[in-house]
């Protein structure tokens, strides 16, 4: 089945931009959506279908796609956006429909 | 304002089964793509599988096919995830999730507060 890579862990100083990046087989074909999740809470939709932000998600975040590599960006990064992060992808058509990225530990030092 | 509250944590024996629910409050019920997602301890989301309650259609992982039955009665609107044969590796947080509008099958705009089980002698 199809696979997304994430590195397992980024380290940004606050103010400073953070790159995610989600890595899979020509994954610029496909709509990718992101996930915050914090410890202990349920994940929280950050951007969908590439670089699209939900109602009430700051403009610091954002997405793009292309290629093999799906990447999510945090400019100005605050002590809250200290999470891990989840990008997914959806393929009506597979007996796997949802693919989840193997997650990144942002950490703002 | 869409809620998904679910039901409470749960402890099982090796072998048992489970059975978590699901209530959604907040547009039609039936009519939404109802998707169970687990997260074992320390590890990332996995697709579990789903149901979209107005079809009566549902899809699972292969990796629990046998195992796992989700339905959702349209009464209560109401969405239930069953595993049986619980092994120790089945200990995770399950979360169900629903997209905001009907016609969006890819991605999951509300989450449940998720249901840790135990699986342990």
């Amino acid at each position: 089945s199809y696979v997304l890579t994430q590195p397992p862990s980024v380290s940004v100083a606050p103010g400073q931009t953070a790159k995610i990046t989600c890595g899979g087989n020509n994954i610029g074909s496909k709509s990718v959506n992101w996930y915050q999740q914090k410890p202990g809470q349920a994940p929280v939709l950050v951007v969908h279908d590439d670089r699209d932000r939900p109602s009430g998600i700051p403009e610091r975040f954002s997405g793009s796609n292309s290629g093999n590599t799906a990447t999510l960006t945090i400019i100005r990064v605050e002590a809250e956006d200290e999470a891990d992060y989840y990008c997914q992808v959806w393929d009506g058509s597979s007996d796997h429909p949802y693919v989840f990225g193997t997650g990144t530990k942002v950490t703002v030092l | 304002q869409v809620q998904l509250v679910q039901s409470g944590p749960e402890v099982k024996k090796p072998g048992s089964s489970v059975k978590v629910s699901c209530k959604a409050s907040g547009g039609t019920f039936t009519s939404y793509p109802l998707t169970w997602v687990r997260q074992a301890p320390g590890q990332g989301l996995e697709w579990m599988g789903g149901i979209i309650p107005i079809f009566d259609t549902t899809k699972y992982a292969q990796k629990f096919q046998g195992r796992l039955t989700i339905t959702a009665d349209e009464s209560t609107s109401t969405a239930f995830m069953e595993l049986t044969s619980l092994r120790s590796e089945d200990t995770a947080v399950y979360y169900c999730a629903r997209p905001r509008d009907n016609y969006i099958y890819s991605y999951f705009d509300y989450w449940g507060q998720g249901t840790l089980v135990t699986v342990s002698t």
